[in-house]
């Protein structure tokens, strides 16, 4: 149990459309960071947010973007649904704290199974 | 730009058998390398996580060495049992303010009883 909940765990969508994924971190994790996985491939690193803000990205294009709130929980956006993003897409929240690097621990979700037709 | 490397990409065992899964990455300038276990359809449960300036980290019948110089890590399996059939992904991060962890595309385990 990470104590990281994602949600829906399954999805189907057709192309075009948009889909909105929900991540609730570990409580006072002040980090998310969201991965695309395909199959049989490692995860690929969508963005991350620190303190609501967005400050990292991958080689993704815009119309993926995120959402942070205040209260641990995050959202992955997806506009304009293609049939290559169908994956599993990963949450993983943090504690980002420089004095105490035992606390860069990511903890992941079990992941949100995307399927475009 | 890193890219982060796992061979073989299958292992198969029979139970009791030690192991080791490799792991390796072109940029040595690492904040820190964690290693992962991912069942089938599942997320990723952390295994064990080395900073820059360890050389190893063990819990249980797990042991991950870390070579910043050469650019590897391993991870050990001590007497390996059907339960520890999954994907090992090894994953490193260049600083504790970068969002991006880069991932191997992982080592499938199959532990025969």
């Amino acid at each position: 149990e990470t104590g990281v909940t994602q949600s829906p765990t399954h999805l189907i969508k057709t192309r075009g459309q948009q889909v909105t994924l929900r991540c609730s971190s570990q409580s006072g994790h002040n980090t998310v960071s969201w991965y695309q996985q395909a199959l049989g491939q490692g995860p690929q690193f969508i963005f991350q947010y620190y303190r609501e803000e967005e400050n990292g990205r991958g080689n993704f294009p815009p119309r993926f973007s995120g959402l942070q709130f205040p209260n641990y929980s995050s959202e992955l956006n997806v506009n304009a649904l293609e049939l290559d993003d169908s994956a599993l897409y990963l949450c993983a929240s943090r504690l980002m704290d420089r004095a105490h690097s035992a606390k860069n621990i990511q903890y992941f979700g079990a992941g949100t199974r995307l399927s475009v037709l | 730009k890193q890219e982060v490397t796992q061979i073989p990409a299958a292992l198969s065992v029979p139970e009791g058998e030690n192991l080791v899964l490799n792991c390796s990455f072109t940029d040595s300038a690492i904040y820190n390398l964690q290693w992962f276990r991912q069942d089938p359809g599942k997320g990723l449960t952390s295994l064990l996580l080395i900073q820059s300036s360890q050389r190893e980290q063990t819990s249980g019948r797990l042991n991950a060495s870390l070579d910043k110089s050469s650019g590897r890590s391993t991870l050990y399996i001590a007497a390996s049992q059907p339960g520890d059939s999954a994907t090992y992904l090894c994953a490193v991060r260049l600083g504790t303010n970068a969002g991006k962890s880069t991932f191997g595309d992982g080592t499938t385990l199959t532990v025969k009883p």
